[in-house]
């Protein structure tokens, strides 16, 4: 069965710094690319950002929202990837998922959901 | 970039009663579009891709429907476990993660 659980949410400052986890089992994890995306409260579903396979030299993309103060990370011996999230501003709240990229298209769809962790960040 | 508009907003639907639901893009995304259900405190859910694909383990219930810019997804007989927001997804061209805005099925 494939499992993609987060982790490391909570509470935070304007910016302060988190960094969320998203541990995967049921499949090989190293052969796929992986996306973060968000949901801010009362809104849409927004994309965050993707890291790539080895294949793909762990390359990564962001979203212009979160550039520059978001990283993505992943560690395949751990079968788990990072959103190391700094600069934390206010609009950043929402609930974080981690999600299995299936690599077609021009973008990608989504085949595997995360169920999620809260990201507040407030004084 | 884009843009994917959902209509309606919100769909009233009585339990055993079909459901349309429209996505439309704003230039032709051909054949790449998902839909995905999503319920309160849960992941997105994956139904249907490349239009009108069911995903692994999706009931026949759901199916999809269009190309280009006009596509829909269908519930034939809305069952309770049906009532959430469901979301199109053009991956047709970059940036990933280009949401529709999101229909709500509730109970009438």
């Amino acid at each position: 069965e494939v499992q993609l659980v987060e982790s490391g949410g909570g509470l935070v400052q304007p910016g302060g710094s988190l960094r969320l986890s998203c541990a995967v089992s049921g499949f090989t994890f190293s052969d796929h690319y992986m996306d973060w995306v968000r949901q801010a409260p009362g809104k849409g579903l927004e994309w965050v950002g993707r890291i790539r396979n080895k294949a793909k030299s762990y390359s990564t993309d962001y979203a212009s929202s979160v550039r520059g103060r978001f990283t993505i990370s992943r560690d395949d011996s751990k079968s788990t990837v990072y959103l190391q999230m700094n600069s934390l501003k206010t609009e950043d709240t929402a609930v974080y998922y981690c999600a299995r990229v299936v690599p077609v298209g021009g973008a990608g769809y989504f085949d595997y959901w995360g169920q999620g962790t809260l990201v507040t960040v407030s004084s | 970039e884009i843009v994917m508009t959902q209509s309606p907003a919100t769909l009233s639907v009585s339990p055993g009663e079909r459901a349309t639901l429209s996505c439309r893009a704003s230039q032709s995304v051909s054949s790449n579009l998902a839909w995905y259900q999503h319920k309160p405190g849960q992941g997105p859910r994956l139904l249907i891709y490349d239009a009108s694909t069911r995903a692994t383990g999706i009931p026949a219930r759901f199916s999809g429907s269009g190309s280009g810019t006009e596509f829909s997804l269908t519930i034939s007989s809305l069952q309770s476990e049906d009532f959430a927001v469901y979301y199109c997804q053009q991956y047709n061209k970059w940036p990933p993660g280009t949401f529709g805005q999101g229909t709500k099925v509730e109970i009438k």
